[in-house]
Order: structure tokens, then C-alpha cells, then sequence
């Protein structure tokens, strides 16, 4: 069976530091991968997807970045970390074909300081 | 652009009594539907999901039914059960190629013991 994993599970950082969540899937090959952050209010929002190795895209511009050096590995990143960075980040996975379903990993806390 | 829509951001029902959540989508080339469950600080759990060949789905407690002319899909859980007391959120998505999953804001239900 497929299983995504995500870590750290919890983060506080201060201002201006980097950043590298990462998020690893198993028991798939060539899956979809995304990262979502959830924030008060405004449900889920995709900040990047990935189709294949180093192929990113970005849904919305912002101080992060992602990369997929690996087809299962999937990692958001910063170089300096702003206050509003901070939120609950979710990796997901999906197949690739139609009417698919995505699945997300545990969840990142961070907070900036 | 919010293209699904949860206009109930709270629910709170009677354990034992059915619980109706809504979702509202503008798209018309939407074609899978998705219902997830999230508690706080875990990662959404896929519950269901429906294509836009049905016009309903049911798996055990939960039934989403979709009424494609009214671009409107509901998620039923009947009996409610105080376990069911989590965010539910609705997603969208087209078939082919790559799937971008577009997820509604969330309601977040209360199942009164």
C-alpha cells in the first residue's frame, strides 16, 4: 500500500532563517505531487504541484520554493523566512490518470518568530 | 476566483440525527468530486467521492449525492456520530492529464452527544 510521509511534524523558526520541509511517498511510482497550506479562513491552497523530477509549478507567488530531486521525494523551501510563512503545510500525492483522488501526509507546523 | 464553494462555515447537529454538509461549484468542466474529513492539526483524510456519471455515492454512513444542473453537491452522514466532529472539505477536479484538485474552505461540524 501507498504512504506519505512529511517532517518535521512541528518547527518554530525565526525570522529570515531557511527553511526545508520534506515529504517522501512509498509504494507508488510516478505520482503527482503537491503542497498545500492551510491557513484561518481560506481552506487549503496549493502553493506548488509536480508532475515528474524537476518539474515544478507554482500556483501562487511567494517568498517559498520546491523542489523534486527524486520521483517519491518532494521538498518546499526557503531561504529567508517571513511571519506570514508561518501556517500548517500538507504534502500530497495523487495517481496520475483521470478522477483521482489525492492523498496528504501528517501536516507541518511552523511558526516564525 | 472561489470556484468551490462551502457556504456554511459551521454545523452543529443531534448525535443519532443526519447531518446535511453543502458545496457549490462554478466550473463547468469539474467532473470528479471529493469530500475530505480533517481534525486539527492531522492531515485531511480522503472520505468519499463521486463522478459526474453518478448522482450518488454512498459508503456506509456517508452518501454524497451531485446535482450536476445546480453545479450543488452534499455530503449526508446518517446517524451522526460525536466521532464525525471535525472540518469536512469538498473538492473538485477535471479528468485527464494532470488534475489540479481545487478544495472549498471548509465546514466545520459539531455532533452534540
Amino acid at each position: 500500500s501507498q504512504t506519505i510521509h512529511q517532517w518535521p511534524a512541528t518547527l518554530v523558526q525565526p525570522v529570515g532563517s531557511p527553511l526545508s520541509l520534506e515529504c517522501t511517498v512509498e509504494g507508488t511510482s510516478n505520482p503527482n505531487l503537491y503542497w498545500y497550506r492551510q491557513a484561518a479562513g481560506r481552506g487549503l491552497q496549493l502553493l506548488f504541484y509536480s508532475v515528474g523530477i524537476g518539474q515544478i509549478s507554482s500556483e501562487v507567488p511567494q517568498n517559498l520554493s520546491a523542489s523534486r530531486p527524486q520521483d517519491r521525494q518532494f521538498i518546499l523551501s526557503s531561504k529567508k523566512l517571513l511571519l506570514s510563512d508561518s501556517g500548517f503545510y500538507l504534502c500530497a500525492w495523487s495517481q496520475t490518470g483521470s478522477g483521482n483522488t489525492i492523498y496528504f501526509g501528517e501536516g507541518s507546523w511552523l511558526t516564525v518568530v | 476566483d472561489q470556484q468551490v464553494k462551502q457556504n456554511s462555515p459551521s454545523l452543529s447537529v443531534q448525535e443519532g440525527r443526519i447531518s446535511i454538509l453543502n458545496c457549490d461549484y462554478t466550473n463547468s468542466m469539474f467532473d470528479y468530486f471529493l469530500w475530505y474529513k480533517k481534525y486539527p492539526a492531522e492531515g485531511p483524510t480522503f472520505l468519499i467521492s463521486i463522478s459526474s456519471i453518478k448522482d450518488k455515492n454512498e459508503d456506509g454512513r456517508f452518501t454524497v449525492f451531485l446535482n450536476k444542473s445546480a453545479k450543488h453537491l452534499s455530503l449526508h452522514i446518517v446517524p451522526s456520530q460525536p466521532g464525525d466532529s471535525a472540518v469536512y472539505f469538498c473538492a473538485a477536479t477535471n479528468s485527464g492529464g494532470y488534475q489540479k484538485v481545487t478544495f472549498g474552505t471548509g465546514t466545520k461540524l459539531q455532533v452534540i452527544p
